[in-house]
């Protein structure tokens, strides 16, 4: 079974641009998640989408925005891109939303973005 | 509002040791609490999920056990291996609200 697969896996623009990363669930996965890692910071909670709606959104600007397709696949997009958005972003897919399922969610290897 | 805290944020040990790792959370009412392992440049492993009713749960050479009430959890590394050696996270999850909350995770570096 695949797992969770993460496109690009490493990617670099400059302050100003706007980027847009994918996210490809396990099979049969309609739940993911999406996380910023920053040595500073650690996980940061971005969002979480489940059938095609947004379940619950993190403290970050509206730069940041994301969507799930009818397959569940999902892609999140920066727009007006900063230094501090410099990080690996990571996805993680599970059958059920977060808090409603006992089932273990499970990452991708994530993109890591470098702002310029 | 949850935090989650590990410590310690470090940890270096000869191979062959016994050791744990520390979790605490500050609210008692969670869904789930899960153990990741990352290794350098990689994403997330779950390593042992415990629903908020278990006391425990066993993999292998790992145990990882949890008391609600304290809001403490320790992840037991048996017979540690080089191979070990990684950032070791925990995350709770809240019933019905849709997202984990991480602690900053313990480095772990087992010396051959």
């Amino acid at each position: 079974k695949a797992g969770v697969t993460q496109t690009p896996r490493y990617l670099i623009k400059t302050r100003g641009q706007q980027v847009t990363l994918s996210c490809s669930p396990i099979s049969g996965h309609r739940s993911v998640s999406w996380y910023q890692q920053t040595p500073g910071q650690g996980l940061q909670f971005l969002f979480e989408y489940f059938s095609e709606t947004q379940r619950n959104k993190g403290n970050f600007p509206g730069r940041f925005s994301g969507r799930q397709f009818s397959n569940s696949r999902s892609e999140m997009n920066v727009s007006t891109l900063e230094l501090g958005d410099s990080a690996l972003y990571l996805c993680a897919s599970s059958p059920q939303p977060t808090g409603q399922s006992n089932q273990p969610q499970h990452f991708g290897d994530g993109t890591r973005l470098s702002i310029l | 509002k949850q935090e989650v805290t590990q410590i310690p944020a470090a940890l270096s040990v000869p191979e062959g040791e016994n050791l744990v790792l520390n979790c605490s959370f500050t609210d008692s009412a969670i869904y789930n609490l899960q153990w990741f392992r990352q290794d350098p440049g990689k994403g997330l492993t779950s390593l042992l999920l415990i629903q908020s009713s278990q006391r425990e749960q066993t993999s292998g050479r790992l145990n990882a056990s949890l008391d609600k009430s304290s809001g403490r959890s320790t992840l037991y590394i048996a017979a540690s291996q080089p191979g070990d050696s990684a950032t070791y996270l925990c995350a709770v999850s809240e019933y019905n609200f849709n997202k984990f909350y991480f602690g900053s995770g313990t480095k772990l570096n087992v010396k051959p």
